[in-house]
């Protein structure tokens, strides 16, 4: 159980494009959901929080017009890069906390988007 | 100061061998503690929770000591597989995170275990 998908895997595109990524919780319904950014060799640093029904929660130097956050229902979340430039490149991970006592601390990563921008 | 510090590595050691990781946290009032393992280009897992007074699963000791602000991570018998970058994750409250609790990653200790 408490398995957590992303969709794109890996996407590269131009500048000035938009990314949207999906994270779903596949058998877990997610009151909150996460974003996280690696660059390489760097660790995971927290974007966002995104709870259900409301407005996201975006941490210090992250742009909120940039990175838009929508978590519509309690098993998906996405997160869309506006006009994405090379800088944006990076893995884009989201982790998934549920409601019940299997996820009441532990939250559930996704595998990852790789987004690469030209 | 980061809120959570690891040795990069990496760490090269020998099938069979036995692997210590370290890892201490600036904050006092951190909640919960977290090992987990990220493979290249793949999302971190979890390994292992450690409480305070140690814990063990198979191969993998925690320990953690709260007056230090330590966290370790024993690998005993390694195996090939165990290659990976062991991440030391603590669950805090981090006054400039407008989330407020999260958890906090470190960068990451890289082993590679060898034939």
């Amino acid at each position: 159980g408490a398995v957590v998908s992303q969709h794109p895997s890996r996407v590269i595109c131009k500048s000035g494009t938009s990314v949207k990524i999906e994270c779903r919780s596949l058998d877990f319904q997610a009151t909150t959901m996460f974003w996280y950014r690696q660059f390489p060799k760097q660790s995971l640093m927290l974007m966002a929080t995104s709870n259900e029904g409301s407005k996201a929660t975006y941490e210090q130097g992250v742009e909120k017009d940039k990175f838009l956050i929508n978590h519509a229902s309690l098993t998906l979340s996405t997160l869309t890069v506006t006009s994405a430039h090379p800088e944006d490149s990076s893995f884009y991970i989201c982790s998934a906390k549920g409601t019940s006592y299997i996820g009441y601390n532990e939250q559930f990563f996704g595998p990852g988007t790789r987004l690469t921008v030209l | 100061r980061k809120e959570v510090e690891q040795d990069p590595g990496p760490f090269n050691v020998p099938e069979g061998a036995t692997v210590a990781f370290n890892c201490t946290y600036s904050n006092s009032a951190s909640q919960s503690f977290f090992w987990y393992r990220q493979d290249c280009r793949k999302e971190p897992k979890l390994l292992m929770s450690v409480y305070s007074s140690g814990n063990e699963d198979g191969r993998f000791t925690a320990q953690l000591n709260r007056a230090s602000q330590y966290i370790s991570l024993l690998i005993r018998d390694s195996k090939l597989s165990d290659s990976a970058t062991y991440l030391c994750v603590v669950h805090t409250y981090n006054s400039n995170s407008n989330s407020g609790y999260a958890l906090n990653f470190g960068k990451g200790t890289s082993l590679l275990v060898t034939p």
